[in-house]
């Protein structure tokens, strides 16, 4: 089957950065991507690694490992408003794209 | 404000109904995917459409169903609910409808089943 794995809650100082780990199990994978979403809200678009390595997109960062089906999101110089739930999801080709997403890390940033 | 709307925004209904959700894509945008958040289940894929063609389907039972239209809506026909239906259920849209497109989300319609 197909399985993610993410810690379920993180917390952190505002300003400090953090890591938040994905590992993942599926046949067909093509590639991981990384959703923030606020209490109440839809998921918002982050990132998305098809390649090993780090990708930078302003104080967010995503890497992917493919030989060892892992994963993290990077977030630095962390804000209050970054406190919300975020999301790894793997695209697999299997009878077509589709996305699986883990159970959600739910981030709280505090003061 | 991704550009993606879904309507109704909150739905209350009983067991045994059956209701239609609407989602209309970001302009431009020629797939439509939907996905159903539960507490107890995440975020689960549902099913995609591109320019009118099922695409993938995923968890979706068979009391479910949805079509794209002509002009790129969608709809997503629940029927039959039970009580564990009730969840957020979320449309997004995507250029393309391929693995490296961005999906953007909809606000999500809220479905409680009584």
């Amino acid at each position: 089957g197909q399985s993610l794995e993410q810690p379920s809650e993180v917390t952190a100082v505002e300003g400090a950065i953090v890591q938040i780990n994905c590992t993942y199990q599926t046949s067909g994978f093509y590639g991981l991507s990384w959703y923030q979403q606020h209490d109440g809200g839809a998921p918002t678009f982050l990132s998305y690694n098809a390649l090993d390595g780090l990708e930078e997109t302003g104080r967010f960062s995503s890497f992917l490992s493919r030989s060892d089906s892992y994963g993290y999101l990077l977030l630095q110089e962390l804000q209050m408003k970054d406190s919300a739930s975020y999301f790894c999801a793997v695209r697999v080709e299997t009878g077509g794209f589709k996305t699986i997403f883990g159970a959600g890390t739910r981030l709280f940033v505090k003061a | 404000d991704s550009g993606v709307t879904q309507t109704p925004k909150h739905l209350i209904t009983a067991t045994g109904q059956r209701v239609t959700l609407r989602c209309s894509p970001r302009s431009g945008d020629l797939s439509v995917y939907w996905y159903q958040q539960s507490l107890d289940q995440g975020l689960q894929f549902l099913i995609q459409y591109y320019n009118g063609e099922e695409r993938a389907k995923g968890n979706i039972l068979e009391r479910f169903s949805a079509q794209q239209f002509p002009d790129l809506h969608s709809e997503l026909n629940l029927s039959s609910l039970e009580l564990g239906d009730s969840a957020l259920y979320f449309c997004a849209s995507s250029l393309a409808g391929v693995p490296t497109d961005t999906q953007y989300f909809g606000p999500g319609t809220r479905l409680t089943v009584l």
